[in-house]
């Protein structure tokens, strides 16, 4: 039981690159997240889905989009990345809406 | 709104030393209340949580206290151990929208010296 995992750890990309995060959970959760940490802010929410097959905006979700086409998976894609997307993005997942959420290790993107 | 306020650090302690970080929030409605601990390199894990006015959340030797009356969520150790440096989020949810999202206080960083 891994729980969620992502990859890659770290990324260094140039501006106007695009690259996938991808996150995968083997807990059969229904919800899942994405948030970016940067520093002297607390975790801001990207995008979510409350399902396979749905997405949803949250607060940050300019120059990003997500996919879910299966459950176990949540994709985050950047299609032309900007300094101002350099962060740690940590992937998280729970069971329904009232549940604990469960973070992957993150991922350390620096676009330069 | 809704939002988290913790104190900022790095929190700088000895071992076996006394630990309070600080947290407020503002809410609308009745969240639950969250510490989550994020140890170098890894992801955040729940360290705790309080569900209503007076709950006590308790794990691993820390405590903290969901107080209404002062909104706050102050978390306490009696005795830190080097293990224990890491960073601490408070975080309060889920909000009761669609995505039952939490929000995050900005993290203090806890050092423990040997």
């Amino acid at each position: 039981n891994a729980g969620v995992t992502q990859t890659p750890k770290f990324r260094v990309l140039k501006t106007g690159q695009s690259m996938t995060l991808l996150c995968a959970q083997d807990m059969n959760h229904e919800y899942m997240y994405w948030y970016r940490q940067d520093p002297g802010m607390g975790l801001r929410l990207i995008h979510y889905s409350v399902g396979e097959g749905t997405t949803a905006k949250g607060e940050v979700p300019d120059g990003y989009n997500v996919s879910r086409l299966k459950k176990q998976n949540f994709l985050l894609g950047l299609e032309s990345a900007a300094p101002s997307q350099t962060s740690v993005y940590f992937c998280a997942s729970s069971y329904a809406g009232l549940y604990e959420q469960y973070f992957g290790p993150g991922t350390r993107l620096t676009v330069t | 709104g809704n939002s988290v306020t913790q104190m900022e650090g790095p929190v700088t302690l000895s071992e076996e030393a006394f630990l309070t970080i600080n947290c407020t929030y503002t809410a609308t409605g009745y969240p639950s209340l969250f510490w989550y601990v994020q140890y170098p390199g890894e992801g955040l894990q729940l360290l705790l949580k309080a569900t209503k006015a007076d709950d006590k959340g308790s794990n691993k030797g820390f405590e903290a206290t969901y107080r209404k009356e002062t909104t706050s969520f102050h978390l306490e150790k009696g005795s830190v151990q080097v293990s224990d440096s890491a960073v601490y989020f408070c975080a309060l949810g889920p909000l009761m929208d669609s995505s039952y999202k939490l929000i995050f206080g900005s993290g203090t960083r806890l050092l423990v010296r040997p």
